[in-house]
């Protein structure tokens, strides 16, 4: 699986706009853009992908670089319940026996400031 | 919630003994996923079951075990356990196999190894 790069923490204040950077620079051109969440004491959650295109969702939007090396996690208005760990996965395409699978990196710790 | 179901939700244990781990899928979900989540190794893949087929193993040991039954549950056997293995165990279902169907995740299995 190609590989993610993400800072190992960030922070915001509440009701600001959080930008979660991820870096992929050897994804393939099938490789699907997946970010999931992972709030305190709870399961991953997923949170939003996408392909080639910019993809917007209620919980968060998507902005992927034109040469797709690179991917934003934007969340419009961090609230303290969106403290968690957000990790960015590539997924490979349908064709392997592998490509179901989620590969989880270390993730980002987000902490949101009241 | 997720409508993916866990049971048990603690597990404590002796080392050489065996359990297993049960999850209900969502409704209409043909793919359950198990992921292993420790605090050395992260979250990691263990293995994946479409309609009652293995279609991917991760880094599952040999002690451990899986299937999924006609419907659609799934159970994670483990066996001659180790200190090592105490984990969070999850267990996530999508309802197909493809990589841009988000996984939805139970809340987890917390086996605890004395």
């Amino acid at each position: 699986d190609a590989k993610t790069t993400q800072p190992n923490s960030m922070e915001s204040n509440e009701e600001e706009p959080v930008h979660l950077p991820c870096n992929h620079s050897t994804i393939s051109g099938t490789d699907y853009i997946h970010w999931y969440r992972q709030l305190p004491s709870q399961g991953p959650e997923y949170v939003i992908h996408g392909l080639t295109s910019n993809v917007n969702n209620r919980m968060a939007s998507l902005a992927i670089a034109e040469d797709r090396k690179s991917s934003t996690l934007i969340l419009h208005r961090a609230t303290l319940r969106d403290a968690a760990v957000y990790y960015c996965i590539l997924r490979a395409n349908a064709g392997g026996t592998s490509y179901g699978k989620l590969t989880f990196g270390q993730g980002t710790i987000l902490t949101v400031h009241p | 919630d997720s409508g993916v179901t866990q049971t048990p939700k603690h597990l404590i244990t002796a080392t050489g003994q065996r359990v297993t781990l049960r999850c209900s899928p969502r409704s209409g979900d043909l793919s359950v996923y198990w992921y292993q989540q420790s605090l050395d190794q992260g979250l990691q893949f263990l293995i994946h079951y479409y309609n009652g087929e293995e279609r991917a193993k991760g880094n599952i040991l040999e002690r451990f075990s899986a299937q999924q039954f006609p419907d659609l549950h799934s159970e994670l056997n483990l066996s001659s356990l180790e200190l090592g293995d105490s984990a969070l165990y999850f267990c996530a279902s999508s309802v197909g196999r493809d990589s841009y169907n988000e996984q939805f995740f139970g809340p987890g299995t917390r086996l605890t190894v004395l």
